[in-house]
Formats: C-alpha cells, structure tokens, sequence
C-alpha cells in the first residue's frame, strides 16, 4: 500500500523567494509520482508527474521536482514565487503500473506575501 | 475542447435525504473518477468507471455508489446523508483506465452540504 506524507500545512514565502514544499512516500513497488494543484473554487491542475526515467522532472509555471528514492521524497520547488501561486498544493503516488488508485497527501497551503 | 462539468455545483440537503451528483467527462474520455475532499480527511478516492463498469472503489460504506453510462457520463448518489458527508465532491476524466497512466482532468466540484 501507498501513503504520502506532505510536511507543513501552511508555506508562506515571500514574492521572489525560493518555493519548496516538501512531500515523502511510502510504497512497498517503485511508485509513480505526482504533484497537483488547487486554486480556490477549483478542481486540481496536473503540475507535473514521475514515472521512470530522468529523476529531475519539470513541470509548468517553472515549478519542477526530484524523485529521491534514497530519501523516498519528491519535494516541489520553485525558483523564485509569484504571488500567482498561491494555492493549495497536494503530492500523489500509485504504484507503477498506474492502475492503482492515486493516494493523496493532505495538503500544503502556499501563501505568497507581497 | 470543453473541460469536465459538474452539476450542481452546490447543494444543501438535509440528514437522511438522499443525493445524486453528475459528472460529464472531456469528450474522447472514457474513464471516469470521484473523490471526496474535506478539511479533515483530504482528498480520498471514491471510485472509477471505464465504459461502464467500476474498476476500482475506494473504503467508503456502501451509502456511496456511482454508474456510468454509455457516453462516458457519470453519476454519484449518496443515500442516506449523514453530517459527515459534507464535502466537495470531485469528479475527474481521463483517456482511459489508470490513474497513475492516464492524466486526470478535475472538474470544479459539487459542494455538498448536509444540515
């Protein structure tokens, strides 16, 4: 079985600061990868997903993460904030065959302050 | 191309009454899933449809059932509401069945609340 873990509930960060929000996996079968997000009145965005292959994984609005399988992480960052980024960021793995059902951390609270 | 729709997008019931919420998928989808979100439990799976049939369902009790019909469209009922079942209610779509191999497109939600 799955679980994801996303540390913090509420980030704050400063317009043109250094975003990451951090999110550690449980899976007993190399996992598949993912990060949402959920602006207010919303349903979620794709942001960008692991699979296989180059560990390094970019995804839009220049928000990229790392698939650390030592550290069993995939910790989301961003270079410099924008305060179009505030919203609510959630982690997600399945399994590696896809089929299973994603697991959905809790969620992390991005406020960017101007 | 549309995205996914959900109707209503909210809905006040009352304890006991029962519910059913729509889902319409991005055309060309054939899969169909639904999650519950509450500030308390996150987001949790409900279940997946794909050409009609459920391939998956989540850990809820059997109050919560859903279908699919021939065109993709899905439908969620709740039976029976209890204050608990307050929540929003998020109907994703995607190409086929697969979660995790499949991109999912989230609908904006129906937000239901139980009084």
């Amino acid at each position: 079985a799955q679980s994801v873990t996303q540390l913090g509930s509420h980030v704050s960060v400063s317009e043109g600061a250094l975003v990451l929000l951090r999110c550690n996996y449980s899976s007993s079968v190399p996992p598949y990868l993912f990060w949402y997000v959920q602006y207010p009145n919303q349903g979620l965005q794709l942001l960008l997903k692991y699979t296989t292959g180059a560990t390094l994984v970019k995804g839009i609005n220049g928000f990229e993460a790392e698939f650390k399988k030592s550290e069993t992480s995939f910790h989301l960052t961003k270079p410099s904030a924008h305060m179009s980024d505030a919203a609510e960021y959630f982690c997600a793995v399945s399994d590696n065959s896809g089929n299973t059902p994603l697991v959905f951390g809790k969620g992390t609270r991005l406020s960017v302050i101007a | 191309k549309a995205g996914v729709t959900q109707t209503p997008r909210y809905l006040i019931k009352t304890r006991g009454q029962q519910v059913t919420l729509s889902c319409s998928p991005i055309s060309g989808h054939r899969s169909v899933s639904w999650y519950q979100q509450t500030p308390g439990q996150g987001l949790q799976f409900l279940f997946e449809y794909f050409s009609e049939t459920q391939r998956n369902k989540g850990n809820f009790p059997g109050r919560f059932s859903g279908r699919q019909f021939s065109n993709s469209r899905s439908e969620m009922n709740v039976s029976t509401l209890e204050l608990g079942d307050s929540a929003l209610y998020l109907c994703a779509s995607s190409l086929a069945v697969g979660q995790g191999a499949y991109e999912q497109y989230f609908g904006p939600g129906t937000r239901l609340t139980v009084t």
